[in-house]
């Protein structure tokens, strides 16, 4: 079974402070996502990674940033938090066969919230 | 026009029912079609996932994509309290690469009375 580990479930951080999210898969995947899930506007991409040291913007990149240093883990860093950024944070993976993107498998989620 | 449409309930349901959960969506190129579990303070968990027009069975699931309508539906029958969960469904062009990124709707909330 493809398993997604995020380091935190619940984290309270404070206004202006610098957050890492960290997620690692224990499945070889290339591919890696970070979503925030908020009532009424539902999964939204904020970066995604398809190989280390690669990323790319999702529709939601602003204040954040990524890093992926190796293949496994991929941290989401909230470079100054706002309230605007509590959120619950969802970070998946998925595996390229052949050409084709396979399903994705996510996380059971970090619910930050930013006081 | 948002690109997948999904209602988003609550859809309430005695146990031993049907359900039928449905998506729309506006991009023809949608190849690849999803659904997702979302238990609450879970994260999402796949349920379902097919390629192009058709029916797909699991268990008690059944998938089905028309793209000729741009219509996804996913069928429960003899719905259980275990199933109470949010439902999503997802698609994506999928082109490879890092361009099978997914589209998701926002989810039907269901809720099964025992």
């Amino acid at each position: 079974d493809v398993k997604v580990t995020q380091s935190s479930r619940y984290l309270v951080k404070r206004t202006g402070e610098k957050v890492f999210l960290e997620c690692v898969q224990d499945m070889d995947h290339e591919n890696m996502f970070w979503y925030r899930q908020d009532p009424g506007l539902g999964l939204r991409l904020i970066y995604f990674s398809y190989d280390v040291k690669m990323k790319e913007k999702g529709d939601i990149p602003e204040g954040y940033s990524v890093s992926r240093e190796k293949k496994e883990r991929f941290s989401l860093i909230l470079e100054s938090a706002s309230t605007n950024q509590t959120s619950m944070y969802l970070c998946a993976s998925s595996l390229i066969h052949g050409s084709k993107n396979q399903p994705q498998h996510f996380g059971d989620g970090t619910r930050l919230s930013i006081l | 026009q948002k690109e997948v449409e999904q209602d988003p309930g609550p859809l309430s349901v005695p146990e031993g029912a049907i359900v039928s959960l449905n998506c729309t969506y506006s991009n023809s190129a949608f190849q690849y079609f999803m659904w997702y579990r979302q238990y609450s303070r879970k994260g999402p968990e796949l349920l379902m996932y097919t390629y192009s027009s058709g029916n797909k069975e699991d268990g008690r699931f059944t998938a089905q994509v028309d793209k000729s309508s741009k219509y996804i539906s996913l069928f429960i029958r003899d719905s259980q309290p275990s199933d109470s969960a949010t439902y999503l469904c997802a698609m994506s062009v999928n082109y490879g690469g890092s361009q099978g990124n997914l589209i998701f709707g926002k989810g039907t909330k269901l809720s099964v009375k025992p």
